[in-house]
């Protein structure tokens, strides 16, 4: 069993749907989570970090944390198409240093 | 603010071989890390460095090493290619002081093995 699960998708959704991305993990010693972009050929774009369970938001990305449950989400809200991309949830643990356990990722399309 | 930058961007190699791969860390930045990730799948950790020593390695064999120069710039070095090491392989770094685990990408270097 991976420590991190995720979907790989493909997701396909209307331009302006909520979308909603899912991670869990298997290693309670995870104390920070992260959600990254990765656009086709590029390399991942940090959109949001977390280390408590509950909600943040920015503009319309909500990151969700559910330790008790293993499990973390990220929300996006009026999807917009340049927010086709590749979503990866990522976790790290204290001390870890740069060390971050990446899921697969999530393919996203939002079409007009 | 170039960010990180990586090189080359492509490059083919044969089974056996070696290659260098170069990282430039973003302005700021002193710890670099590498990771590798394989067509469809998410990033895996190969090695961590900082003042020019390997801090940290994930599960990767001794055909991949590293180096960092004093510039805080580095390369990762890996030799008796194999098939499976084609991938994309992403440098990633972080900022003096930042908080644990917020990390910077570079555009990586895809590397095809024949």
């Amino acid at each position: 069993q991976k420590e991190v699960e995720q979907d790989p998708g493909p997701l396909s959704v209307p331009e302006g749907a909520i979308v909603s991305l899912n991670c869990t993990y298997s290693n309670s010693a995870f104390q920070y989570f992260m959600w990254y972009r990765q656009y086709s050929r590029k390399g991942p774009e940090l959109l949001m970090y977390t280390y408590s369970s509950g909600n943040k938001e920015d503009g319309r990305f909500t990151a969700q944390v559910d330790k008790s449950s293993k499990y973390i989400s990220l929300f996006i809200r009026d999807s917009q198409p340049s927010d086709s991309a590749t979503y990866l949830c990522a976790m790290g643990v204290t001390g870890g240093g740069n060390k971050l356990t990446f899921g697969t990722g999530t393919q996203l399309k939002v079409e007009l | 603010d170039a960010g990180v930058t990586q090189s080359p961007t492509h490059l083919i190699k044969t089974r056996g071989q070696q290659v260098t791969l170069r990282c430039s860390p973003k302005s700021g930045h002193d710890t670099v890390s590498w990771y590798q990730q394989a067509l469809g799948q998410g990033p895996q950790f190969i090695f961590q460095y900082y003042e020019e020593e390997e801090r940290q390695r994930g599960n990767f064999p001794d055909r991949f090493s590293g180096h960092q120069y004093p510039n805080y710039s580095s390369e990762l070095n890996v030799n008796a290619l194999l098939l499976g090491d084609s991938a994309l392989y992403l440098c990633a770094s972080r900022a003096r002081g930042a908080g644990a685990n917020v990390l910077t990408f570079g555009a990586g270097s895809r590397l095809t093995v024949l």
